[in-house]
């Protein structure tokens, strides 16, 4: 199976940097992305990880670590903006479908 | 302008009746996807495509059906055996893997209701 977890909440202030966890058991996968999904708004695509370690993008930075089933979001300088939904997904090694998990919901505060 | 194509925006289901959602995608991606959003949740895979005239079902194919004639066009009928059709569905592309870099890409959404 590939169960993946996200804390269902979180909130932070304007300005600060938050970091998003994602945790999950596979069998293999060749891909960790993460999306940002605005309510009613489709998901736009943020981040992947193939191999593990941190990859930068702006603002926003990913982590994996295949040993441990663990990937991580974070998100620097947070802007009123990016309060929204964040989901972290796998693509399968096997029919290259992806799966997702349950979202993060972010709420910036001022 | 390259990109995906859902419609309609919004639809409305009567009771007993099937309904067809369309997507097209000019992104000459070979995989093609239905998910389903309920409010609150993440994303369900409904079913998908790798190429044209195959697809296989995800994990909650019951009640739906697809067709893959041309690689441009993925449509998803909702049929009258899915009682609980009131949903948000999303329809996804991405370019084949080994590449595994290759996210997916996603159309605006179509948001069914029941009458």
């Amino acid at each position: 199976g590939q169960n993946i977890d996200q804390p269902t909440e979180m909130t932070a202030t304007e300005g600060a940097i938050v970091q998003i966890n994602c945790t999950y058991q596979t069998s293999g996968f060749n891909g960790l992305f993460w999306y940002q999904q605005h309510a009613g708004e489709a998901p736009t695509f943020l981040s992947y990880n193939v191999l593990d370690g941190l990859e930068e993008k702006g603002r926003f930075s990913s982590f994996l670590s295949r040993s441990k089933g663990y990937s991580y979001l974070l998100l620097k300088e947070l802007q009123m903006k990016d309060s929204a939904s964040y989901l972290c997904a796998l693509r399968r090694n096997y029919g290259q479908n992806f799966v997702f998990g349950p979202g993060t919901r972010l709420s910036v505060l001022p | 302008d390259g990109g995906i194509t859902q419609s309609p925006k919004y639809l409305f289901r009567k009771e007993g009746q099937n309904v067809t959602l369309s997507c097209e995608q000019n992104l000459n991606h070979d995989a093609m996807y239905w998910y389903r959003q309920d409010p609150g949740q993440g994303l369900r895979l409904i079913y998908y495509s790798q190429i044209v005239n195959d697809f296989q079902k995800g994990d909650i194919a019951e009640g739906y059906s697809v067709s893959r004639e041309k690689k441009e066009s993925f449509p998803l009928t909702v049929t009258s055996a899915q009682k609980n059709p009131t949903a948000f569905y999303l329809c996804a592309t991405a370019g084949f893997a080994p590449l595994p870099s290759q996210p997916q890409h996603f159309g605006d959404g179509t948001r069914l209701s029941i009458l």
